[in-house]
């Protein structure tokens, strides 16, 4: 089993949907909880950073975070077609020089 | 956006040559990283620095060396490329300390080898 997994995508909605992005972990060590978006041909650009169980909302965007379950969500809410990217999960443990561990990230497309 | 120069952004050469890719940041941050992805793998780290002339491996470093001479650039070499290291890479870097910060990401190195 890996440890975070990623729903493989990739995934069309029509604009205005509530689209629903998901990654489970195995590692119960991970504390730290990221989701980054990729446009084509450029990097990864950080979206939302949490720490903790529950949920952190930003503008359209909230984070979910369960670490009873190792489970986390990242809902967008009155999509749009400029967030359609790649979004990848991301998590780490909190010791020194720990790493990120990503998801394979899924590819979203907003149809107009 | 972080401040974060990878170079060259492109890049196509042939197996067996040597092949430098470069990472300059002007945020001063002590770690650093290079990643490659692929379709299929995601992101996977190759090497990391936490400071000048500190470096470390990760996941995938066989075939890659790396130096950091000075905080603002990390230097990634392959010694003789092959073609299973075309690739996109990015370098990332991070201010980690007791606030745990994120990485960013700068915009990849498109590598080609033929």
């Amino acid at each position: 089993q890996k440890e975070v997994e990623q729903d493989p995508g990739p995934l069309s909605v029509p604009e205005g949907a509530i689209v629903s992005l998901n990654c489970t972990y195995s590692n119960s060590a991970f504390q730290y909880f990221m989701w980054y978006r990729q446009y084509s041909r450029k990097g990864p650009e950080l979206l939302m950073y949490t720490y903790s169980s529950g949920n952190k909302e930003d503008g359209r965007f909230t984070a979910q975070v369960d670490k009873s379950s190792k489970y986390i969500s990242l809902f967008i809410r009155d999509s749009q077609p400029s967030d359609s990217a790649t979004y990848l999960c991301a998590m780490r443990n909190s010791g020194a020089n720990s790493k990120l561990t990503f998801g394979k990230g899924i590819t979203l497309s907003v149809r107009p | 956006d972080a401040g974060i120069t990878q170079s060259p952004r492109h890049k196509v050469t042939e197996t067996g040559t040597p092949v430098t890719l470069r990472c300059h940041q002007t945020e001063n941050h002590r770690y650093m990283y290079w990643y490659r992805q692929d379709p299929g793998h995601g992101l996977r780290l190759i090497h990391y620095s936490y400071g000048v002339k500190d470096t470390d491996k990760g996941e995938v470093s066989d075939g890659y060396s790396v130096s950091r001479s000075k905080t603002e650039d990390f230097l990634l070499t392959l010694e003789s490329a092959t073609s299973s290291q075309t690739s996109v890479y990015f370098c990332a870097i991070s201010d980690e300390g007791a606030s745990n910060q994120p990485q960013h990401f700068g915009d990849g190195t498109r590598l080609s080898i033929l």
